[in-house]
């Protein structure tokens, strides 16, 4: 059964922390996303990485970095956390190149106060 | 710009009934895909449907079937005989540049709420 995997489901965090949201997929894809979904604003890409040490701007890649060290992982961080970083963040990963559905994680509900 | 645009925010659909579910799409690139995903109330984001911009027939998975017209770039999801648990948020999206070397994004549209009614 294919998985991505986002460590937490729930985070709470102070304004002004550094966080970290990591992603784990063990499809051996080579491409992985970040987005964030806010009520009607359906989902919007932060960053993406088509492989290893590679990554792409999404649309709303401000207060936001990534980090892909090892294909199956896709980290991203916020340097500074902020109140309107408060959002779902959804990963997900891809084949590259081929024509296939990319498969999502469960979210995580990052709450900053 | 928009690249995926969903107008219809919110819908009642009676149980049995078929629905559709609007989406266009703006691109210059001639190779893409579009993917409907289905998200309830869980949260986990289910694919549903795929057509890509060469096919020639529009997709068809079980109740859902995918009514595509490449002139006017829309890519509407029609649901047939809807069921109770179809009640959930259905998003458009969209690769572009699927023969590129470097990997594609994909861009989501806005979403629809669907409610079916009993």
């Amino acid at each position: 059964d294919v998985k991505v995997t986002q460590s937490s489901r729930y985070l709470v965090k102070r304004t002004g922390e550094k966080v970290f949201l990591e992603c784990v997929q063990d499809m051996d894809h080579e491409n992985m996303f970040w987005y964030r979904q806010d009520p009607g604003l359906g989902l919007r890409l932060i960053y993406f990485s088509y492989d290893v040490k590679m990554k792409e701007k999404g649309d709303i890649p401000e207060g936001y970095s990534v980090s892909r060290e090892k294909k199956e992982r896709f980290s991203l961080i916020l340097e500074s956390a902020s109140t309107n970083q408060t959002s779902m963040y959804l990963c997900a990963s891809s084949y590259r190149g081929r024509i296939t559905e990319a498969f999502f994680g469960q979210g995580t509900r990052l709450t900053v106060v | 710009a928009q690249k995926i645009t969903q107008t219809q925010p919110g819908m009642f659909v009676q149980e049995k009934e078929a629905v559709t579910l609007d989406c266009t799409y703006d691109t210059s690139d001639p190779s893409y895909g579009l993917f409907w995903y289905k998200q309830p109330s869980s949260g986990e984001m289910i694919f549903l449907i795929y057509q890509g911009s060469y096919d020639q027939q529009n997709a068809t998975e079980g109740r859902y079937s995918l009514n595509f017209q490449k002139a006017r770039k829309s890519a509407n999801l029609v649901i047939s005989a809807s069921q109770l648990g179809d009640s959930a948020m259905y998003f458009c999206a969209m690769r572009e540049g699927m023969i590129k070397a470097a990997g594609n994004k994909l861009t989501f549209g806005g979403g629809t709420r669907v409610l079916v009614k009993p």
